[in-house]
């Protein structure tokens, strides 16, 4: 069945530095794909997107790369805040607003001072 | 991009007893979803709901333990029968964006079952 794994469950950077979360998917049915970030006690809010027909993107920190012959996927943050700490789900979903969302497992990303 | 208002925000309730769950939102949408995410998991998808007919349940959640109800294109609501300890988690409710876009979650509801 669909499935989106993602690596690594926790991480820790120094502040300043950069984090890097992976996801793999298994439908390839799949043209979209999110990634949420959620604080502690509040929704999940999106963060980024990218779609099948583009292999990267960027909005300032954030960055996402998308491999489709893979299947992979990947956050990059740079410059890591504090404000950045939190649990962070990659999602797969296919091309119609129908359509579930499968997310990954999340990461806990924690900056250290 | 649409406004969803789930309520309750959190609650405390006794095992056997059942918790509706409601979710309101803005605009008019065909599907809405519903999730529950366990302590320190991820988000799992219980059931579909779909304006008109019967909601589409997830592998491993059956309706008689999650009855669902969608009287209206803005509205939905989620039952948990019959809590025991095991369902204490959040649910949220959410729905799709345009397609090829987000999905926009509800603030979610905190259940606590003792």
């Amino acid at each position: 069945g669909e499935n989106v794994e993602q690596h690594p469950s926790t991480l820790s950077v120094q502040e300043g530095d950069s984090a890097v979360i992976k996801c793999t998917y298994s439908d390839s049915a799949s043209n979209y794909f999110p990634w949420y970030k959620q604080e502690l006690g509040k929704r999940p809010q999106l963060i980024i997107d990218i779609r099948s027909n583009v292999g990267e993107k960027k909005d300032q920190r954030i960055a996402v790369t998308l491999n489709k012959t893979a299947k992979h996927f990947s956050l990059h943050i740079t410059e890591t805040q504090p404000e950045d700490s939190a649990v962070y789900f990659c999602a797969a979903k296919r091309g119609s607003s129908a359509s579930k969302i499968i997310f990954g497992s999340g990461t806990r990303l924690s900056i250290r001072p | 991009s649409a406004v969803i208002s789930q309520k309750p925000s959190r609650d405390i309730c006794q095992r056997g007893t059942s918790l509706t769950i409601q979710c309101q939102v803005d605009s008019q949408v065909t599907m809405m979803f519903w999730y529950r995410q366990q302590p320190g998991q991820s988000l799992t998808l219980i059931a579909t709901a779909n304006q008109g007919s019967e909601a589409t349940y997830e592998s491993g959640f059956v309706i008689d333990k999650f009855p669902i109800s969608r009287p209206n294109l803005t509205f939905s609501t989620l039952t948990v029968s019959n809590m025991s300890p095991e369902d204490s988690s959040i649910y949220l409710c959410s729905v799709p964006g345009s397609v090829n876009t987000e999905a926009f979650f509800g603030q979610g509801t905190r259940l606590t079952v003792v």
